[in-house]
């Protein structure tokens, strides 16, 4: 069964601290994705990554940088979070661009 | 600028009714559509899926169709059960482009018991 894993599924954390948000996935996927979800605006894409070491902004990556080291692993890190990057966070993984596996969320809250 | 949107934030439904989700797109490059299903604290989970090459796909009680010229998809569940729900997001994206999906804002379906 394809699995997408988020380190944490609740984080709270206070304002400028340096946050990761760190995602594995099983699948030997390419392609890896960052999106944050809010009340009334969906899933927007945060960054994408279709390579190790390789990434791409998606429409709202101003206060997050990613990594992508390993195939497996993408990294989201908020490098001063404030409290208007309170959110959930979903990561996934897809093959060819279209369908994707989504993590089970990382529900972060700065103070 | 929203390319996929669901201009219905929630939907309430008998159980057992027919229960319609309406998406609408912009960008005539899409040529594959996804609807996910979303409950609280859980991450989206793919539902059904559609090419641009067909109008009509069907999976158990979930039919998705596709009106390329109106650029408009629908879900339909028929019947609809109290386990359905959750928020319903619409998906698009160019395969031929980059390798993202575009999400609609979500419906947020009540079946009622």
């Amino acid at each position: 069964d394809v699995k997408v894993t988020q380190s944490s599924r609740y984080l709270v954390k206070r304002t400028g601290e340096k946050v990761f948000l760190e995602c594995v996935q099983d699948m030997d996927h390419e392609n890896m994705f960052w999106y944050r979800q809010d009340p009334g605006l969906g899933l927007r894409l945060i960054y994408f990554s279709y390579d190790v070491k390789m990434k791409e902004k998606g429409d709202i990556p101003e206060g997050y940088s990613v990594s992508r080291e390993k195939k497996e692993r993408f990294s989201l890190i908020l490098e001063s979070a404030s409290t208007n990057q309170t959110s959930m966070y979903l990561c996934a993984s897809s093959s060819d661009g279209a369908k994707a596996f989504f993590g089970q969320g990382t529900r972060l809250t700065v103070v | 600028d929203q390319q996929v949107k669901q201009n219905s934030p929630s939907l309430s439904v008998q159980e057992g009714r027919i229960s319609i989700l309406n998406c609408d797109y912009t960008n005539s490059m899409f040529d594959y559509f996804l609807w996910y299903k979303k409950y609280p604290a859980e991450g989206p989970t793919f539902l059904i899926s559609i090419s641009s090459i067909k109008d009509k796909n069907e999976d158990g009680r979930f039919t998705v169709f596709l009106n390329k010229s109106a650029k408009h998809l629908s879900l339909h569940i028929v019947p609809s059960q109290p386990g359905d729900s959750a928020v319903y997001f619409c998906a698009a994206s160019a395969r031929s482009g980059a390798n993202n999906l575009f999400f609609g804002t979500g419906t947020r379906l009540t079946v009622i018991p």
